[in-house]
């Protein structure tokens, strides 16, 4: 069965600060995507970034930087210089390869104070 | 490039109630999602569309929730007769790839 876990429920850090956002998926299939989802106050949810399970490649993008490590399951997410639009609420989560559902985690809530 | 919209933002109903909910999904985009998301959890998908065929609907309650797109473009979710559970944000996307886009969502209260 498909499943991913974000432990950390609610985060805080002060502006400027970097903050890592953890993320453990369980999945019996070899190949699969892994996304990180973002969703501000206003609800909608936002695209940052898709991966497959091919590609371990670390991936950075302005001030936010993915680390996929398969050994240990996991795709942590960091955000550097933190500011405080980056407060939301931010999902993990995963779909099989073809298969367009899905499973999200249950979100951590971010909040970075002024 | 308009994004997904949806109708109405919010709807506060009694229990045993019925409620409809309207998505429009980005133009050209072939597949819709309705996902629920219950206070303090990621979405959880209802029933995806392909154009106006659903392609899976495992998740979603027959027995108080319909669905359908007729026309293959918009979307209506129904909850006929509502219950207090039910309250939770329901959210419309849609993809022409693998990407899904969605919606600000309906936010549903059961009183």
């Amino acid at each position: 069965a498909q499943k991913v876990t974000q432990a950390q429920t609610e985060i805080s850090v002060v502006e400027k600060e970097d903050v890592t956002l953890d993320c453990v998926y369980e999945t019996r299939d070899t190949t699969y995507y892994l996304f990180w989802y973002k969703q501000p106050p206003s609800g909608e949810l936002v695209f940052l970034i898709r991966r497959n399970s091919f590609d371990e490649q670390n991936e950075i993008s302005g001030r936010y930087s993915w680390n996929f490590q398969k050994s240990t399951s996991s795709f942590n997410f960091t955000i550097t210089a933190s500011q405080v639009v980056d407060s939301a609420v931010y999902f993990c989560a995963l779909s099989e390869w073809g298969d367009d559902k899905i499973i999200f985690g249950k979100g951590t809530r971010l909040h970075i104070l002024p | 490039e308009a994004g997904v919209a949806q109708s109405p933002r919010y709807k506060i109903i009694e229990k045993r109630q019925s409620v409809a909910f309207w998505c429009n999904p980005i133009s050209g985009h072939a597949t819709l999602y309705w996902y629920q998301q219950i206070l303090g959890q990621g979405p959880k998908l209802l029933i995806q569309f392909q154009n106006n065929g659903v392609v899976d609907d495992s998740q979603l309650p027959k027995d108080r929730f319909s669905a359908e797109r007729l026309k293959g473009v918009d979307s209506t979710l129904k909850i006929q007769p509502a219950k207090l559970e039910d309250s939770a944000v329901y959210l419309c996307a849609s993809s022409s790839t693998s990407e899904q886009f969605f919606g600000p969502g309906t936010r549903l209260t059961v009183l």
